[in-house]
């Protein structure tokens, strides 16, 4: 099992560029999630999707969109990226949304530069 | 909405020493409680994580917390930290209703010291 995979590791853009960050996961997850981490802030909510097919808002979603693909996939698009976005990107999964019997699983993160 | 409050941004400490990391939150409903471990230039790791039952929870690598609900407190102790500790710590909290993702603390910086 791998886990919780993402591509790619690094990337540096510059202004205006596009790309998009890919998610996968093994374990057969009906959750996702995509989180940024700043220095000082901890880790905040870009969106996430309860299950195949549905995708929702979460704290910071401004600038990106994302896609669930199939069950195992969950991208993250910046279409027009801005250097606010340089960030820790990380992509996550549970079984469901988290409750009492299960939790998140992190992939390792992708490191985004914008100048 | 929910909040998580890590009060220490940095925590120095000596080899094999005590060491306390806080955590608050804020929520006007049952929560669930985690700690979380990120290595540098790594993912972050579930080190333990409270759900319901004991308030007393441990988790890996000699970790464990409590859970105070009268003070809204998860704190995390170890009764001795390795170099190896040396990690940023992060305590994170879920709603049991709505919308069940993770809200973060901002992070807790610890350093071991040989």
């Amino acid at each position: 099992n791998a886990g919780v995979t993402q591509t790619p590791k690094f990337q540096v853009l510059k202004t205006g560029q596009s790309m998009t960050l890919q998610c996968a996961q093994d374990m057969n997850h009906n959750s996702m999630y995509w989180y940024r981490q700043d220095p000082g802030m901890g880790l905040r909510l870009i969106y996430y999707s309860a299950s195949e097919g549905t995708t929702d808002k979460g704290e910071v979603p401004n600038g990106y969109n994302v896609s669930r693909l199939n069950k195992r996939e969950f991208s993250l698009r910046l279409e027009s990226a801005a250097p606010s976005q340089t960030s820790v990107y990380f992509c996550a999964s549970s079984e469901e949304l988290i409750n009492a019997y299960n939790e998140q699983f992190f992939g390792p993160g992708t490191r985004l530069t914008v100048l | 909405a929910q909040s998580v409050t890590q009060l220490d941004s940095q925590v120095p400490v000596f080899e094999e020493a005590p060491v306390e990391l806080r955590c608050n939150y804020s929520s006007s409903v049952s929560v669930y409680l985690f700690w979380y471990v990120q290595y540098p230039n790594q993912g972050l790791q579930l080190l333990l994580k409270y759900l319901s039952g004991s308030t007393l929870v441990k988790g890996i690598n000699g970790f464990e917390a409590e859970f105070n609900k009268s003070q809204t407190s998860f704190h995390l102790r170890k009764p001795s930290v390795h170099i190896s500790d040396t990690a940023e710590y992060f305590c994170a909290v879920s709603l049991d209703t709505g919308r069940r993702a993770l809200t973060f603390g901002s992070g807790t910086r610890l350093q071991v010291q040989p």
